[in-house]
C-alpha cells in the first residue's frame, strides 16, 4: 500500500540556520502531498500542499516541491525561528479520497 | 471561527470502562475521521465517515467503535478500553474530496 518515509528527529538547529526535512513517498496512484505542523500541546495544522507534480506549496517561509521522479517532498526553510519549533509530519492523501497516510513525524528543535 | 472540537481534551480511565470522545465541525463538512498518534508510528486512521449514517473502517479499527447520526459529529466509542488504547486521538474533518482536512486539539487517553 502507500506510505511515507520521512527522516528521524529530533532535528537541532540554531535561529536562522537553513532547515531539510526529508520525505519520500510510495504511491500507486497520483496523490496530493502535504506538510502538517503540530506545535506543543495542539492539534496538525497544515503548513503547505501540493496537488500534482512539480507543483511547489509554500507557506510562512516554508517551501516543499512535488518531485514525482524522485518521489520525494521535501521541506525547506531558508532561516529558522525559535517559533519554528515543533512536530511537522509529511502526508499523501491517496488519489480520489480524503484519506491521509502520515509519516512518522520530525521534532525540530530551533535555539536562539 | 470555523474549528473542530473534541472533549474530553484529557482521560484517564481503567480497563474494560466504556468511554465516548466527542467530536463535532462547525464547517458542514461530510467526511470526517478519527486518526490516533503513537511515538515512532505517526498518525493512523482508526474510522471515517464519508457522510451521514455512512461509516467504515480505516487502518487500526479493532477495539473502536463510531456514529455519524448528524452531520456535525462523529464520536469515537471505546467499549471495552484497553492498555494498548493508550495514545493521543485527533479528529479531522474536510469537504470536498481532497481538500485541506482540519484537525482537532487532540484527546490525550490513559487507560490503566
Amino acid at each position: 500500500g502507500d506510505s511515507v518515509t520521512q527522516m528521524e528527529g529530533p532535528v537541532t538547529l540554531s535561529e536562522e540556520a537553513f532547515l531539510t526535512i526529508n520525505c519520500t513517498y510510495t504511491a500507486t496512484g497520483y496523490p496530493s502531498l502535504f506538510w502538517y505542523v503540530q506545535y506543543p500541546g495542539e492539534g496538525l495544522q497544515l503548513l503547505l500542499k501540493a496537488t500534482k507534480a512539480d507543483d511547489k506549496g509554500s507557506n510562512k517561509g516554508f517551501e516543499a516541491t512535488y518531485r514525482k521522479e524522485t518521489t520525494s517532498f521535501h521541506l525547506e526553510k531558508g532561516s529558522v525561528q525559535v517559533s519554528d519549533s515543533a512536530v511537522y509530519f509529511c502526508a499523501l492523501s491517496e488519489y480520489n479520497t480524503d484519506k491521509l497516510i502520515f509519516g512518522t513525524g520530525t521534532r525540530l528543535q530551533v535555539f536562539p | 471561527e470555523a474549528q473542530v472540537t473534541q472533549n474530553p481534551r484529557y482521560l484517564i480511565t481503567v480497563t474494560g470502562k466504556k468511554l465516548t470522545v466527542t467530536c463535532s465541525q462547525n464547517m458542514n463538512h461530510e467526511y470526517m475521521s478519527w486518526y490516533r498518534q503513537d511515538p515512532g508510528l505517526g498518525l493512523r486512521q482508526i474510522y471515517y465517515s464519508m457522510n451521514v449514517e455512512v461509516t467504515d473502517k480505516g487502518d487500526v479499527p479493532e477495539g473502536y467503535k463510531v456514529s455519524r447520526k448528524e452531520k456535525r459529529n462523529f464520536p469515537l466509542i471505546l467499549e471495552s478500553p484497553s492498555p494498548n488504547q493508550t495514545s493521543l486521538y485527533f479528529c479531522a474533518s474536510s469537504s470536498p474530496t481532497g481538500e485541506t482536512q482540519y484537525f482537532g486539539p487532540g484527546t490525550r487517553l490513559l487507560v490503566l
